[in-house]
């Protein structure tokens, strides 16, 4: 099992871009989750999703977008990227499907974005 | 609002020395109780977790914590630590009212030959 995979692993954009970030797990989760990570920060939740077809915002959902089309894909967008979007993104799975994070969470190893 | 403090942003000690990281948490009920490890260049792994029940909570890698609920801590102690364990480790809570993760800023540990 690969676990949970995150594509690509490093970008550049430039202010204005947009992309997608790619997270897949074969674990067979239920839930998926989108967080950031900023230096001297705790990881901060953006969007979840408890079950596919559904999402929900977390903590900073601004500037973002998710799709959650297939149950083993989560995919986050950035409609108009800003430097204040420069962040290490992680993407974690849990087996439960109520989007509850007392599951335990299985992250991917992360892509470094710069937005300049 | 919750939220979680680690005091310390980076903590070093000799192979084979023990080991406590500190987490304090500011909440008013107990919540759910987290610590996650995050070797480099790699996601997240959870080491234990505390729900109820018995205050000390075995983990993975020789790991343990305390719950305190009079200091609202949640401190990770190890009694010998490897080379292996030079990672960041970061505490989170879950309260009732959100039942997401709140995250500490995390401690950096180094590991001294």
């Amino acid at each position: 099992n690969a676990g949970v995979t995150q594509t690509p692993k490093f970008q550049v954009l430039k202010t204005g871009q947009s992309m997608t970030l790619q997270c897949a797990q074969d674990m067979n989760h239920n839930s998926m989750y989108w967080y950031r990570q900023d230096p001297g920060m705790g990881l901060r939740l953006i969007y979840y999703s408890a079950s596919e077809g559904t999402t929900d915002k977390g903590e900073v959902p601004d500037g973002y977008n998710v799709s959650r089309l297939k149950k083993q894909n989560f995919l986050l967008g950035l409609e108009s990227a800003a430097p204040s979007q420069t962040s290490v993104y992680f993407c974690a799975s849990s087996y439960g499907s109520s989007g509850l994070s007392t599951d335990t969470q299985y992250f991917g190893p992360g892509t470094r974005l710069t937005v300049l | 609002a919750q939220s979680v403090t680690q005091p310390d942003i980076h903590i070093t000690v000799s192979e084979g020395a023990s080991l406590e990281l500190r987490c304090n948490y500011s909440y008013g009920a107990t919540p759910y109780l987290f610590w996650y490890v995050q070797s480099p260049g790699q996601g997240l792994q959870l080491l234990l977790k505390y729900f109820s029940g018995d205050t000390l909570v075995q983990g993975i890698k020789g790991f343990e914590a305390e719950f305190k609920r009079s200091q609202s801590s949640f401190n990770l102690r190890k009694p010998s630590v490897h080379w292996s364990d030079a990672a960041e480790y970061f505490c989170a809570v879950v309260t009732d009212s959100n039942y997401q993760l709140i995250w500490g800023a995390g401690t950096k540990l180094i590991i001294k030959p």
